[in-house]
């Protein structure tokens, strides 16, 4: 079935260093991808998105990958601060289904001081 | 822009009776809502979709009459949990997408404690 999957839950950085956290999704229908964040105990947070036609974007300090053959994406924090400490998630979603969004596992980020 | 709002944040309640949480889109129009529950350590699972005036789309698994959603307007949509029980304790998150349905844009979430 459809779904879109973490491959670490947690991950710890040291700050200043660069985070990459990772996802695999299993619907090739998938056309549409989002990272969040989310803090303990609020609401997921937007943080970039990237639409299959693209295989790289870029936000502040924030980048994503698509790789569309492996079906596999990754968002790379740069300068990782003790401020993105937080729950990652990523989501997929086919662009003609009403934006229905699958979630991922989500990935737990720690930044060590 | 773009804020979405739910209230309560929390509540507390006995087994056995309902709770309404509201889901607000404060600066823009809501063609369509989402909710979705999210156990302890573990990640969104939407439950239903909505669309203003017109009944709710359940997910799979998730029982209709228990779980029972009103989007009477372009900016608000509720969510009933009838006869509550502890295994229905979660956090309650509600979405919006705006006219050009593009981003969902989330809600402060809801928490469920039913004792």
């Amino acid at each position: 079935g459809e779904s879109v999957g973490l491959h670490l839950p947690t991950l710890s950085v040291q700050e200043g260093d660069n985070s990459i956290i990772n996802c695999a999704y299993s619907n090739s229908a998938s056309d549409y991808f989002i990272w969040y964040k989310q803090e303990s105990g609020k609401g997921p947070q937007f943080i970039i998105d990237i639409r299959s036609n693209m295989d790289k974007r870029q936000g502040q300090r924030v980048t994503v990958l698509l790789n569309k053959t492996v079906k596999h994406l990754s968002l790379q924090i740069a300068a990782t601060q003790p401020g993105d400490s937080a729950v990652y998630f990523c989501a997929g979603a086919e662009w003609n289904q009403g934006g229905k969004l699958i979630f991922g596992q989500g990935t737990e980020l720690s930044v060590k001081p | 822009g773009a804020v979405v709002s739910q209230h309560p944040s929390w509540v507390i309640c006995k087994s056995g009776t309902s709770v309404k949480i509201e889901c607000r889109s404060l600066d823009f129009q809501a063609t369509t809502m989402f909710w979705y529950r999210q156990f302890p350590k573990q990640s969104l699972m939407l439950m239903a979709t909505s669309n203003e005036g017109s009944k709710a789309t359940y997910e799979q698994g998730v029982e209709k009459d228990k779980f029972l959603i009103n989007h009477a307007s372009l900016t608000l949509s509720t969510l009933t949990v009838t006869s509550a029980h502890p295994e229905d304790s979660s956090f309650y998150i509600c979405s919006a997408t705006g006219l050009a349905g593009d981003r969902q844009f989330f809600g402060p979430g809801t928490r469920l404690t039913v004792l």
